[in-house]
């Protein structure tokens, strides 16, 4: 069965620099989180979607933005790249919020960013 | 707010060994999700186990189960005959039903084991 897709898989930037990263979330589903992990940290919630209107905002820098597109698809775009933003970032998809009747969110296999 | 706490950072056992992975949680909803998710030293999270705050049945998968104490906020994890693939860090989530359905993760517990 199809997966949610990120990419790049791995990354690396120096610091000053743009990085992009890329979801594409299962099938029909409408739903797409953003998740950043740190070195040896949990999981923290940056900005979800639902239906191509941002539908929740967690710790998620300024620097930062996000949008879904059309296609379901979402993008993060991260400017002035920091030392502190290397970090796993994953995405996740779902099928309505709360992940619908499943309560399941799906998750990538995370974007690496490393930034020199 | 919500809250996971997971006071266990690191769990050492040998094979074939019963292990319990801990969690406590805390939130002003009256309904909600509970998960597990399990991180391999490749990094994916891999879904173990969603549970609604309404349904208190203790569940089995194999030698994975799952219980629910809504007395206690715990949602405790136990893995029966532990095996070296087991090797993960597990992470306990929380998260509201509805609109506002972010996960809050607890900081993950790393469990190893040994051959």
């Amino acid at each position: 069965a199809a997966g949610v897709i990120q990419s790049p898989r791995h990354l690396i930037k120096e610091k000053r620099e743009t990085a992009t990263l890329k979801c594409y979330p299962i099938p029909r589903h409408d739903t797409v989180y953003w998740y950043q992990q740190g070195p040896g940290q949990d999981p923290q919630f940056l900005i979800s979607f639902y239906e191509k209107m941002q539908s929740d905002k967690g710790s998620i820098p300024d620097r930062f933005s996000a949008q879904q597109f059309s296609d379901y698809h979402s993008e993060l775009n991260m400017s002035s790249l920091e030392l502190g933003d290397s970090a796993l970032y994953f995405c996740a998809s779902s099928l309505g919020l709360a992940g619908g009747l499943s309560g399941e969110l799906f998750f990538g296999e995370g974007s690496r960013l490393t930034v020199l | 707010a919500q809250k996971v706490t997971q006071a266990q950072t690191e769990i050492s056992v040998v094979e074939k060994e019963d292990v319990t992975l801990d969690c406590v949680y805390e939130t002003r909803d009256t309904t909600y999700y509970l998960f597990w998710y399990k991180q391999p030293p490749s990094g994916e999270l891999v879904f173990l186990i969603r549970r609604n705050s309404f349904d208190e049945q203790n569940e089995i998968s194999g030698r994975y189960s799952w219980n629910f104490q809504k007395s206690t906020s715990s949602f405790n994890f136990t893995i029966t005959a532990s095996q070296v693939v087991d090797s993960a860090v597990y992470f306990c989530a929380l998260s509201a039903i509805g609109a506002n359905s972010k996960l809050t993760f607890g900081k993950g517990i790393t469990l190893s084991v040994r051959p």
